[in-house]
């Protein structure tokens, strides 16, 4: 079964739309993230929530919306679509204490036209 | 705010060691990771070591980590075409608070 699950995959869309990536995990885990990873591989944090509430918002633009319906989802919305929101987004999740360890879903790759 | 660096690119031949290096600011750090991110995946948990060890070792992987210096290592001992992937170091400070913060990936290329 897989643990932290993401749609779409990929994603090609055009400047200025709307568009939605979805993220689920089996894990029973408290704790889900999103990140945005750029051509040059680098990982940025975007959103953390615990417990459907939001704990990490990094410096990111207010077209982004994390939406968390329960703690085993956590959705993020983009509005207005620009070029360089072009990139991988990873939804991961973890359990706070003990390790820490996160699981990370398998990406989405998201190309702005 | 905290900071982890590591190198960006190794180069190494098939059955030789590898050592990826990072560094990291945060004393707090409680937990220290590395994690493996293959083409076209997800980065996935490779091992880990918690602040007061100075060394691990799983199989051909062996971490060494130098708290005075907050230096963390990675030594892939018979590296493998398999290991060829992006290795990223990441920290935690209280994993009750859930934040980790990374580094930004060393691309390890294995050549026959």
């Amino acid at each position: 079964d897989t643990a932290v699950s993401q749609t779409p995959k990929y994603l090609v869309t055009q400047m200025g739309n709307d568009k939605s990536i979805k993220c689920e995990q089996n894990l029973g885990h408290d704790t889900m993230y999103w990140y945005k990873q750029d051509s040059k591989k680098f990982l940025k944090i975007m959103f953390s929530y615990n417990n459907k509430e939001l704990i990490i918002n990094e410096t990111v633009p207010n077209r982004f919306s994390p939406k968390s319906p329960d703690k085993a989802h956590l959705n993020l919305h983009i509005n207005s679509l620009e070029l360089g929101d072009s990139a991988v987004y990873f939804c991961a999740s973890s359990q706070p204490g003990g390790v820490g360890e996160q699981y990370f879903g398998p990406g989405t790759r998201l190309t702005v036209t | 705010g905290e900071d982890v660096e590591q190198s960006l690119f190794l180069s190494v031949r098939e059955g030789d060691s590898s050592v990826i290096n990072c560094t990291y600011t945060d004393s707090s750090s409680t937990y220290l990771y590395w994690y493996k991110q293959e083409p076209g995946a997800g980065l996935q948990l490779l091992t880990y070591i918690f602040s007061n060890m100075d060394m691990k070792q799983d199989q051909r992987l062996t971490v060494l980590l130098n708290k005075k210096d907050k230096h963390l290592s990675l030594r892939i001992a018979d590296t493998q075409t398999g290991d060829s992937a992006i290795y990223f170091c990441a920290e935690s400070p209280n994993t009750n608070a859930g934040k980790s913060t990374f580094g930004d990936g060393t691309t390890l290329t294995v050549k026959p």
